[in-house]
């Protein structure tokens, strides 16, 4: 079954703090992963996209890893800041013969405090 | 802000009420999609247009009726709906029908937030 967990389910850091979110996909055949960011009372904006042959990719302060070998990906944040609180969704798309499909996980609920 | 709107904003309605949720977007795309978003629980998708024809009904109640006038404009017509109807839903648009490619996927609306009583 085609699904897509993300840990933990919330979590709270300090400002300036680092930290860093899961997200575990038993999605096939893969096509890509992207982190969401989904800020409150907003809808999802994309973060990164990332595909088979790809390991590492930043934007700011946020870099997303990806091993497809073990299917796990994760989204560190260095330097926390206010404006990182947020829900951050992992989605996994899949292409196969009747089209593309995205699978969304849950989301990871993110606190930032000063 | 990111070229999707949605109006209203906040619904609240009665389970014999008929409200409609309206989408726009300004981005060119040709492919609209209609999420709800539950609390503690995945994006659900709901239905696909591409090109304003309805690609996929992802299994969604009748009460729930789209409408896709033209690539830019999609509602949701709600009758009839029960209280776990109560969500946020959210518009999407992308440049291709599966909203996978380009560098920002599916672009969101902010949502409706839909409480019915």
């Amino acid at each position: 079954k085609n699904q897509v967990e993300q840990s933990p389910q919330s979590l709270i850091i300090l400002e300036g703090k680092n930290c860093t979110l899961q997200c575990n996909y038993t999605v096939s055949p893969f096509s890509n992963l992207r982190w969401y960011k989904q800020d409150t009372g907003r809808g999802p904006v994309s973060l990164t996209i990332m595909t088979f042959s790809e390991n590492t990719k930043s934007n700011g302060r946020y870099t997303a890893t990806l091993d497809a070998d073990t299917k796990q990906s994760s989204l560190h944040i260095t330097a926390s800041q206010l404006s990182d609180s947020a829900s951050y969704i992992c989605v996994v798309s899949l292409y196969n013969q009747a089209g593309t499909a995205l699978i969304f996980g849950k989301g990871t609920t993110l606190s930032v405090s000063s | 802000e990111t070229g999707v709107t949605q109006t209203p904003r906040h619904l609240v309605m009665g389970m014999t009420n008929k409200k409609s949720l309206k989408c726009e977007q300004h981005l060119g795309h040709n492919a609209m999609y209609w999420y709800k978003q539950s609390a503690k629980k995945p994006l659900e998708l709901m239905f696909v247009y591409n090109f304003k024809e309805q690609t996929e009904n992802n299994s969604v109640p009748s009460r729930f009726s789209p409408e896709c006038p033209n690539s830019s404009h999609l509602f949701l017509h709600l009758h009839t709906l029960q209280p776990e109807d109560s969500a946020l839903y959210l518009c999407a648009s992308s440049q291709d029908p599966g909203g996978t490619s380009g560098r920002s996927g599916l672009f969101f609306g902010p949502g409706t937030r839909l409480t019915v009583l």
